[in-house]
């Protein structure tokens, strides 16, 4: 079945650590995504890809860093910079960027100790 | 004030009802709209989207004003299941159309 695979489904980081979040999908989208949802609120855009190599920043991108290397991985970076990192991690997939509805993983959840 | 705007709720109505929520946004240079339903600590999934005729898919029913820049969401004959929250998001014409911008959410409550 396609899908959008993201691990691991929970993440604790220390402090100063850098860590990656993995995005794998078999759905053949061209434009994959990484929202940051922190409790009762709505999606913020991280970063943005519309196709491989190239990739854009979203609304939120300080202290987070993005690949795309394959057009089916889309991995995520949370660097020691980012200094409020606890959050559900979600990514998203979609055909292009314009007119089509978003496939999203079942999301990390971050947790700094 | 936010791009897109969600009167977050919590919405509480008895099984049966019929519910409808809204989302203003302000960049009219907007094309696309979806709604999408969340359930507590899970993923979205997308709901449907919103045409300007509007378009209706069983109980649900999605406008779209563009004059007034709202999208609406209509639930009709409440379901148990359908508490959720109800995201919109909004994705800009062009060169910045990866750019999409979520609502923070309305909060449905059915109750028996």
């Amino acid at each position: 079945d396609g899908g959008i695979t993201q691990s691991p489904k929970y993440l604790f980081r220390k402090e100063g650590q850098n860590v990656t979040l993995s995005c794998e999908q078999n759905l053949n989208h061209d434009a994959m995504y990484w929202y940051r949802q922190d409790p009762g609120q709505g999606l913020r855009l991280i970063y943005y890809s519309q196709i491989v190599n190239d990739f854009q920043k979203g609304d939120i991108a300080e202290g987070y860093s993005v690949s795309r290397e394959k057009k089916e991985s889309f991995p995520l970076t949370v660097t020691s910079a980012q200094k409020n990192p606890t959050a559900f991690y979600l990514c998203a997939s979609s055909m292009g960027t314009q007119n089509y509805g978003y496939t999203f993983g079942s999301g990390t959840r971050l947790t700094v100790v | 004030r936010k791009e897109v705007e969600q009167d977050p709720g919590p919405f509480n109505v008895p099984e049966g009802a019929t519910v409808a929520f809204n989302c203003t946004y302000s960049n009219s240079a907007s094309q696309s709209f979806f709604w999408y339903r969340q359930d507590c600590r899970k993923e979205p999934k997308l709901l449907m989207s919103v045409y300007s005729s509007g378009n209706e898919d069983g109980r649900f029913t999605a406008q779209l004003n563009r004059a007034s820049q709202y999208i609406s969401l209509l639930i009709r004959d409440s379901k148990l299941s359908d508490s959720a929250t109800y995201l919109c998001v909004v994705i800009p014409f062009g060169t910045n159309a990866g750019k999409s911008t979520f609502g923070d959410g309305t909060t449905l409550t059915v109750k028996p």
